[in-house]
């Protein structure tokens, strides 16, 4: 079956430390993989996304991904955590020519100052 | 601007009340498609068009009907709401064709329902 498993509910970090975000999915095709952000009273907002070519993949708002098909894993980076970053991040896994997006069940990220 | 418009964004009904979130993007996509977003679950398919007259059942379909009569428009209709179907609903769209289909969602800001 299709899934996406964030394992992480809420992460807290402190402004300028780094953040990584943990996405493991379940997709019997080449999946396509997103990153999105919900920011508080905000519908969902694409961060990146990967298709093919380059692993680490490069999106708005300083964040990058690296697709790991060997683990099955999509993981968010940021070297240094600004405390606008505080919102919640969903992964998810999709075609172009798919019917659907699945969501992962989202990782609520707080910033400390 | 480009964009999805949901209405209303916020509404309290009563049980078995019926209405309509309505939705509607500007963007000429021929996909759109409706969500419910519930604390740990993430977001569910609740039905999901692929263009005008075109409509399936997504994840969670039960107790929602939709209709796509226009392209622009992609309405949520809750004949008999219940308490259940108390959350946070999202619209989304995307093209389906050519090198705009990259397969991002375009999201409206959601509409908040509490069914009493």
């Amino acid at each position: 079956a299709q899934s996406v498993t964030q394992p992480d509910i809420h992460i807290t970090v402190s402004e300028g430390a780094s953040l990584e975000l943990r996405c493991n999915y379940s997709y019997g095709a080449t999946p396509y993989l997103f990153w999105y952000v919900q920011s508080p009273g905000q519908g969902l907002q694409l961060l990146l996304k990967y298709f093919s070519g380059d692993t680490l993949v490069q999106g708005i708002k300083g964040f990058e991904a690296e697709f790991k098909r060997s683990q099955s894993s999509f993981n968010l980076r940021k070297p240094s955590v600004h405390w606008s970053d505080a919102a919640e991040y969903f992964c998810a896994v999709g075609n172009t020519g798919g019917f659907k997006t699945i969501f992962g069940a989202g990782t609520r990220l707080f910033v400390k100052a | 601007e480009a964009q999805v418009t949901q209405n209303p964004r916020y509404l309290i009904t009563v049980t078995g009340k019926k209405l309509t979130v309505t939705c509607s993007q500007n963007m000429n996509h021929e996909y759109m498609s409706w969500y419910r977003q519930d604390p740990g679950l993430g977001l569910r398919q609740i039905y999901y068009s692929m263009n005008v007259e075109v409509t399936d059942k997504g994840d969670v379909p039960e107790g929602y009907k939709v209709s796509r009569k226009e392209k622009r428009n992609f309405p949520l209709i809750l004949e008999s709401p219940s308490p259940n179907q108390t959350s946070l609903y999202f619209c989304a769209s995307r093209p389906t064709g050519g090198d705009a289909n990259t397969g991002e969602l375009f999201f409206g800001e959601g509409s908040r329902l509490t069914v009493l």
